[in-house]
């Protein structure tokens, strides 16, 4: 059985504050790794992916991929109260006609003002 | 860029009804992707289209069906509704690797 996991939360940080957001996947074969953010009602988001072993960096968002580890991270900087939101990790693993993704049960992130 | 269309916005149903939802891609996407997310619950794929062809299925019922038609906009089709059916059904469509979701489908079955 293919798995995300995540910790469901809720993770509290105030603002101005990182956040971490983590994920270990149990399939091997898993090539690539994206994080959406999905706010109460609405549909997730796509904020960042990551394919290759190490960090990537977006603006206040980095992610960080171990792949001996099959753990994936997400920090936040600078934490805001709009970045309140639940944040799902999903593992892939493509073949020529696209990508299946495997998701977790997200982590929901509050940030106090 | 126009993204991933989704109708109707919300449904509602009674049980033992068909219900039949909708989905257009981003343009020059060839994958669909259906999930189903229900209250308190991860996103559960449900069905996978790619170039007309399913490509994978979910754990779901064979009353979960769909088709992806040639100018790759997809169909999901729910037989013999039940209330546990209920859910946020989003669809997603991807050129390779990403996906992009649209805002999603919201079914009530009473």
């Amino acid at each position: 059985q293919k798995e995300v996991e995540q910790n469901s939360g809720p993770l509290s940080v105030p603002e101005g504050a990182i956040a971490s957001l983590n994920c270990t996947y149990s399939d091997r074969g898993s090539q690539s790794f994206f994080w959406y953010r999905q706010y109460s009602g609405k549909s997730p988001e796509l904020i960042m992916f990551i394919y290759s072993n190490g960090d990537k960096e977006d603006g206040r968002f980095t992610a960080q991929l171990n792949k001996a580890s099959q753990y994936v991270s997400l920090l936040i900087r600078d934490s805001q109260p709009s970045d309140s939101a639940t944040y799902l990790c999903a593992a892939g693993v493509a073949n020529q006609a696209g990508t299946a993704l495997i998701f977790g049960k997200g982590t929901t992130l509050s940030v106090s003002s | 860029e126009a993204g991933v269309t989704q109708s109707p916005t919300h449904l509602i149903k009674t049980r033992g009804q068909q219900v039949t939802l909708r989905c257009s891609p981003i343009s020059g996407h060839t994958s669909v992707y259906w999930y189903q997310q229900a209250l308190g619950l991860g996103l559960q794929f449900l069905l996978w289209y790619d170039e007309g062809e399913e490509r994978n299925r979910g754990n779901f019922p064979p009353r979960f069906s769909g088709r992806q038609f040639p100018n790759y906009s997809s169909e999901l089709n729910v037989n013999a509704l039940e209330l546990e059916d209920s859910a946020l059904y989003l669809c997603a469509s991807s050129r390779r690797y990403e996906q992009y979701f649209g805002p999603g489908t919201r079914l009530t079955v009473t």
